[in-house]
C-alpha cells in the first residue's frame, strides 16, 4: 500500500542554525501539507502545497519557513533559522485533490532544537 | 474558543466496553476526519465523512451537518485500541485540516 515517507524520523540541532525536513508524498498525489505538533499540544497546520506553489498558510508559516518541490518526488520544509519554540514534531500530509479528499499522514520528524 | 471541541479530553474503559467520543465544530466545513495517534506518535486516518455514517470493523463514525456534531464509537474496545482519537475537519474555504485537542483513550484489559 502506498504512503508517505519522512526523513529523518528524529533531527537534532543547534537553536540558529537551518534544516530541512524531507517527505515523499505519495507518487499520484497532487496537494501536499506540513502540520506539527508541540509536545503536549493540538496537531496545527502550517502550509499546503499545490501545483508548485502555496497555496494556503497560517500564521505560524512564517520567513523562517520555505517549503519546496525540488523534484518530482520529494517535498521539503525548510525552516531557516531555528529557535527553541520550533521543537515540535513535524508531519508530512498528501492527498489526491485539495477538496473532500482523505489526506495521509507520514510517520513524522521530531525536531529538537537546544 | 477553539473551532473543533472534543470531549471528554480523557477516557479509560475496561475491555468489552462500547466506547463514544464527541466532537463538535463551529464553522462550515466540507468533510470532518477522525484520526488516531499512537504513542509513537504517528497519526493514522480512521475515517473521513462529509454525512450520514461509515462504519469499518469496529468502529463507526456518524456526522450531523446541521448540529454541527460528530461521534466516534468503538464496539467491544480492546486494550490495543489504546490510543489518542483526534477530530480534524476541512473548512469549506480550503483544504487545510483544523483539529481537535484530543481524546485519551486507555482500554483496560
Amino acid at each position: 500500500e502506498p504512503e508517505v515517507t519522512q526523513t529523518p524520523s528524529h533531527q537534532v540541532t543547534q537553536m540558529g542554525q537551518e534544516v530541512i525536513l524531507r517527505c515523499v508524498p505519495i507518487s499520484n498525489h497532487l496537494y501536499f501539507y506540513w502540520y506539527r505538533q508541540i509536545l503536549g499540544q493540538k496537531v496545527e497546520f502550517l502550509v499546503s502545497f499545490y501545483n508548485n506553489e502555496i497555496s494556503e498558510k497560517s500564521e505560524i508559516f512564517d520567513d523562517q519557513f520555505s517549503v519546496e518541490r525540488p523534484d518530482g518526488s520529494n517535498f521539503t520544509l525548510k525552516i531557516r533559522s531555528t529557535k527553541l519554540e520550533d521543537s515540535a514534531m513535524y508531519f508530512c500530509a498528501s492527498s489526491l485533490t485539495g477538496y473532500y479528499n482523505e489526506q495521509f499522514f507520514g510517520p513524522g520528524t521530531r525536531l529538537t532544537v537546544l | 474558543k477553539n473551532e473543533v471541541e472534543q470531549s471528554p479530553q480523557n477516557l479509560t474503559a475496561q475491555e468489552g466496553e462500547f466506547i463514544t467520543i464527541n466532537c463538535s465544530y463551529s464553522v462550515g466545513i466540507s468533510a470532518l476526519h477522525w484520526l488516531q495517534q499512537h504513542p509513537g506518535g504517528g497519526i493514522v486516518s480512521l475515517f473521513m465523512l462529509s454525512s450520514g455514517k461509515k462504519k469499518h470493523g469496529r468502529l463507526i463514525a456518524t456526522i450531523n451537518i446541521q448540529e454541527k456534531h460528530s461521534s466516534l464509537h468503538i464496539t467491544a474496545s480492546h486494550p490495543r485500541d489504546s490510543a489518542v482519537y483526534i477530530c480534524a475537519v476541512i473548512r469549506m474555504s480550503g483544504s487545510r485540516l483544523t483539529f481537535g485537542e484530543g481524546t485519551q483513550l486507555t482500554v483496560n484489559p
